[in-house]
């Protein structure tokens, strides 16, 4: 069966505009989680969505923003972009919520910002 | 979130058996232990989880000590597909349903 897809794996932004990254989650799959992971920080969690609704949110500014579908395809958005959004965003999707359901995760999206 | 402590890299030689160590010793009852791994390019990739028993999967099998303060990955066979960051994290029963990982172990296998 397909994996979690992301699009697009590449972008180059310029500081100061917005962008929003795609997520298709395995098929069935309900809940979607974004992570966003950069060599200092490391693998940092952005926010989770189940059933179209956030469950949980990250300690992110409120420039990073997402939402779910009725299909369970999720969407995030940066606003405003600074040079310290160059990271890989990578989304993430579970059967379930709860402790005991593992996560796929996709190859992520590269973003550059100048 | 839970914390655990692992080494920060470990070797291994192709086809020997590894071994990878995970600390949790403030981890609570109903807490599950989940291991992922990150190939270099990769997103990471889900491993295996347990809660108090042993585990087996087709990857790996996960020991969990009797007071499940401690864990151990166990690759039977290391291949050089192998070699990758293993993140040993905790959920907890808080509903919070995100990974916190936190630095892994560098698992280099040695052809």
């Amino acid at each position: 069966k397909a994996g979690v897809t992301q699009t697009p794996r590449y972008l180059i932004k310029t500081r100061g505009q917005q962008v929003t990254l795609s997520c298709s989650p395995i098929s069935g799959h309900r809940s979607v989680s974004w992570y966003q992971q950069t060599p200092g920080q490391g693998l940092q969690f952005l926010f989770e969505y189940f059933s179209e609704t956030q469950r949980n949110k990250g300690n992110f500014p409120g420039r990073f923003s997402g939402r779910q579908f009725s299909n369970s395809r999720s969407e995030m958005n940066v606003s405003t972009l600074e040079l310290g959004d160059s990271a890989l965003y990578l989304c993430a999707s579970s059967l379930g919520a709860g402790r005991d359901y593992g996560y796929t995760f996709g190859s992520g999206t590269r973003l550059t910002v100048v | 979130d839970a914390k655990t402590t692992q080494p920060n890299s470990m070797e291994s030689n192709e086809e020997e058996p590894v071994h990878l160590p995970c600390n949790h010793s403030t981890i609570s009852g109903t807490d599950y232990i989940h291991w992922y791994r990150q190939l270099p390019s990769q997103g990471p990739e889900y491993v295996i989880h347990g809660l108090t028993s042993n585990v087996n999967n087709r990857m790996a099998s996960l020991a969990i000590a009797e007071d499940r303060k401690s864990s151990t990955l166990i690759l039977h066979r290391a291949t050089l597909r192998d070699a990758a960051v293993y993140y040993c994290i905790l959920r907890d029963r808080t509903g919070a349903n995100n990974l916190f990982f936190g630095t892994g172990t560098r698992l280099t296998v040695i052809p």
